[in-house]
This record gives C-alpha cells, structure tokens and sequence, in this order.
C-alpha cells in the first residue's frame, strides 16, 4: 500500500512562472514531512521540511504547505528555472523523525522550459 | 562536510554471485541508512543503524542480504546469492540524532546494481 502518493508523474511549466508539486499521504503517524529533489545519477538531495505543527515553510524560492486535515501537501517553486529541472519526491516519517525511517512517493518529475 | 560516499558508484554482477557496498558517512553523524530504489519507483527504506547497533529492519531485506557498521563508521551491505529482482540503486544516508531538521537524512550518489 502506498502510505505517501504523488499522483501527477510529470509537470511541465514555463520558466518564471510557479510550479507546484502536490503530495497526499494515509498514514495518521506521520508528523514530519520533506521534499528532496534528484537529478540523474546521483542521489536525492534534501530541499525543505515541514513539521505537523505548521501549515507552512518557507526558503527562498521555495515553500511547503501543510493541510493536516486533508492528509494533503504541495511544494511551491517560485520562480521557476530550468535548472529546477529534476524528480521531486515526497517524504514523510512518524514520531518528527527521531527514529527515522522515511516514506517516499514515487516522484515527480518536473521540467521547467526556458 | 564532505558529504556521503557510496563505493562503487556500479556493479555489474551474474546472478548468483554475492556482491558488497560500502557506504561512508559524513563525519559527525552517528546515524546511517539504507534504501532502495527501483526504476519508476521512490527510495524504500531497508534499514538503519545508530553508531553500531542495528536498530530497524524492513521486511524488505531479505535473508540474502546482510548489513553491517562494525566501529560505528562505515557500513557495508551485502546481497548473497544476487538474483535478476536485486537490481536497483541501493542508496545511503546520514544524519544526526535529533527530531525535524536536527536529523535531516543526508544521501550518498548511489550504487547502481545490475544483475544479469
């Protein structure tokens, strides 16, 4: 069973405009949650996190909204830029990611056009 | 900070033949982790380790497979008898202890396995 989905395989935007990844997850023990951006051969590199006990992150260019009640998160870049180009996945982990192992979606793939 | 390094970057392997990885943390972090990720798919949690002691196994690890960290350092992880299903990117991390970003999990580029 998948605990953590990111539905939508790809996206495509224009550069400069807004792209946002979406993530929705069952599992009621997870509290902690993190975006990690992958390019290809090469390892998932940690982008930004959010607690249970916000709605909302902000770093730079980029933003995480929580919506607990809706199980439901999204990722917020902007602007975009094509070096933005690469697999975005969703993470998740129970107990605010003491123990920690991490849940992952299976990604999003998003193009950002010059 | 040097960062997490996995060696070797590829494997090509039969199957049948055991293969072993390594993987090197950043330096002050005594928490260590590995997953798996097969093609279209998410990175899925295999194990992880606090200093030396194994703390959590996924059922995804199978007898076949074994993961050690003997000096709280390095850590290898070991696939006996590989078989065609084995091939994957076997990924590592690191982190500090500690809750939300404290313990942030820090990958490693990856060991690309191929069974044939």
């Amino acid at each position: 069973d998948q605990q953590v989905k990111q539905n939508s395989p790809s996206l495509s935007v224009q550069e400069g405009r807004i792209s946002i990844l979406n993530c929705d997850y069952t599992n009621s023990m997870f509290d902690y949650f993190l975006w990690y951006k992958k390019y290809p051969a090469e390892g998932p590199t940690f982008l930004i996190s959010i607690s249970s006990i916000k709605d909302k992150n902000e770093d730079g260019r980029f933003t995480v909204f929580l919506n607990k009640s809706a199980k439901h998160l999204s990722l917020h870049i902007v602007p975009s830029q094509p070096g933005d180009s690469a697999v975005y996945f969703c993470a998740a982990s129970a107990y605010s990611g003491a123990n920690s192992k991490l849940t992952f979606g299976k990604g999003i793939t998003l193009s950002v056009r010059p | 900070d040097t960062g997490v390094s996995q060696d070797p970057r590829h494997k090509i392997t039969k199957r049948g033949q055991n293969v072993t990885f390594r993987c090197d943390p950043i330096s002050e972090h005594n928490r260590l982790y590995w997953y798996r990720q097969t093609l279209g798919q998410g990175p899925e949690f295999l194990t992880y380790f606090q200093n030396e002691a194994q703390l959590e196994k996924s059922r995804l690890l199978s007898d076949r497979f074994s993961a050690e960290r003997p000096k709280g350092s390095f850590s290898t992880l070991e696939i006996q008898r590989t078989e065609q299903g084995d091939s994957a990117m076997y990924l590592c991390a690191s982190s500090r202890p500690g809750t939300g970003v404290i313990g942030t999990q820090y990958f490693g580029p990856g060991t690309r396995l191929l069974v044939l």
